[in-house]
């Protein structure tokens, strides 16, 4: 089992350029998040999906940001355009929804936009 | 809606020492799961210790045990014999099981406390 992977581990883009951060869930799991870590705001939900249906995507911050699951194994966050208020690092996590298989993070990637 | 608190921004414990962390949650859910998470400074966001909430014994995990009230709706994570790996910060998470809706199978988060272990 390789875990979540994400990617990049790192992004810098300058203010006005499209982020796409990338997710592999683990095989299995019919559950994926995105959350966003920053000091201010610490962990926040900001979609997540079931069967690659989104269920929630409430603290999606605004519509620069959107999110897709085209198939089980796989997800993007994009950010259109990007503004230095989103830098932050971004979690993406996968689980069975049941609280015995709790959610499995991947390393995340850390975004600076200058 | 669900909500988790961390009264503690920072903690800080010699090595060796026991030292308890602080979380407390609302909900008018009965079934549930209770989670502590660590995030050393790698980033890497690792599970320490799960509860249910219909168990009424309290989760351990070697060194690590939580203190589970359910009427209180507070779940305190107990660290023993800290070690200078534990330095991170600990995060408090809620989460319903899967039924249906768009409340089930995410986890809340509370703020977080900073652990810091001392040589």
């Amino acid at each position: 089992d390789a875990g979540v992977i994400q990617s990049p581990r790192h992004e810098v883009t300058e203010m006005g350029q499209e982020v796409t951060l990338r997710c592999k869930p683990i095989s299995g799991h019919d559950y994926l998040f995105w959350y966003r870590q920053t000091m201010m705001r610490g962990l926040e939900l900001l979609i997540y999906f079931n069967n690659n249906v989104p269920i929630d995507d409430s603290g999606m911050p605004e519509d620069r940001f959107s999110a897709k699951m085209p198939n089980a194994s796989f997800s993007t966050l994009k950010i259109q355009p990007s503004e230095p208020r989103d830098s932050a690092v971004y979690f993406c996590a996968s689980s069975t929804g049941t609280g015995r298989s709790p959610l499995h993070f991947g390393n995340g990637t850390r975004l600076t936009v200058t | 809606a669900q909500t988790v608190t961390q009264s503690q921004p920072e903690m800080s414990v010699q090595e060796a020492e026991t030292v308890t962390l602080s979380c407390t949650y609302d909900t008018s859910e009965n079934n549930y799961y209770l989670f502590w998470y660590k995030q050393p400074p790698s980033r890497q966001m690792i599970l320490v210790i799960r509860q249910e909430a219909y168990k009424q014994q309290n989760a351990t995990e070697n060194r690590f045990s939580v203190n589970f009230q359910k009427a209180a709706k507070s779940f305190s994570l107990k660290i023993s014999d800290s070690q200078l790996g534990d330095t991170a910060m600990y995060f408090c998470a809620f989460m319903i099981p899967r039924v249906g809706g768009t409340s089930y199978g995410k986890l809340t988060f509370g703020q977080g406390t900073i652990l810091t272990v001392h040589p």
